[in-house]
């Protein structure tokens, strides 16, 4: 049982358009992160949110935390062929004795075609 | 200021070889974290370690598979034996502290004939 749920897991848009990415669990998290993952490359950290219905933006990136911080939710504005990569959430859940132990969802591989 | 290195970044093995995979974490910091990436998967946890000790290895599979962070030098993630499922990307992170933010390396793509 994957305890992030990422959707979709493939995404193919034409630049300009704006598409949205989702993270979901049925557990608590403390905090959770988004990277962004190049081919043959380590993952980049992109935001950490924290707090129950936090919203944080980084240029057309617009994420947010739920409310119960149960899941978390990736919005590209006007997608650019640079977006393209593999997106991944990540958290350490409540309870985990603050060990930074990160769970990972599956990733969603997009891509921006020009 | 180097990220983290992750060193060889391909390694070719054979069955039943050992292979060992190196990770100097950023300066500063004293605590390492290995995850494991299959193709088309999310990162698994495998272990998190502090200088000389192995703080949590929940992830780590109980036959083969071993980590050491010695008090001078890198991290070594050891993996006896070889076999073909082992062949995945291997990703050390470092933090300053526990819970802190991780920083990933460029990871250590191995693969087992």
């Amino acid at each position: 049982t994957q305890l992030l749920e990422q959707s979709p897991q493939f995404l193919s848009i034409q630049e300009g358009e704006n598409l949205t990415v989702y993270c979901n669990s049925s557990s608590v998290f403390s905090s959770l992160q988004w990277y962004r993952q190049e081919p043959g490359e380590g993952p980049v950290l992109l935001v950490t949110v924290v707090t129950g219905g936090e919203v944080k933006k980084l240029k057309r990136l617009t994420f947010q935390f739920g409310d119960a911080r149960k899941d978390s939710s990736l919005h590209i504005t006007a997608a650019q062929p640079g977006d393209t990569g593999l997106y991944l959430c990540a958290g350490e859940r409540i309870g985990s004795s603050n060990t930074g132990k990160l769970i990972f969802g599956q990733g969603t591989t997009l891509q921006v075609k020009p | 200021n180097a990220g983290v290195m992750q060193n060889p970044r391909h390694l070719v093995r054979r069955r039943g070889q050992e292979a060992r995979l190196r990770c100097s974490p950023m300066k500063g910091h004293s605590h390492v974290y290995w995850y494991r990436q299959l193709p088309e998967e999310g990162l698994k946890f495998m272990v998190y370690l502090q200088k000389e000790n192995i703080i949590d290895e929940s992830g780590m599979p109980k036959e083969r598979f071993s980590a050491e962070f010695p008090k001078e030098g890198p991290s070594i993630l050891r993996i006896q034996q070889v076999v073909r499922g082992d062949s995945a990307a291997y990703f050390c992170a470092s933090s300053l502290t526990s819970g802190d933010i991780q920083y990933f390396g460029a990871g250590t793509r191995l693969s087992v004939l």
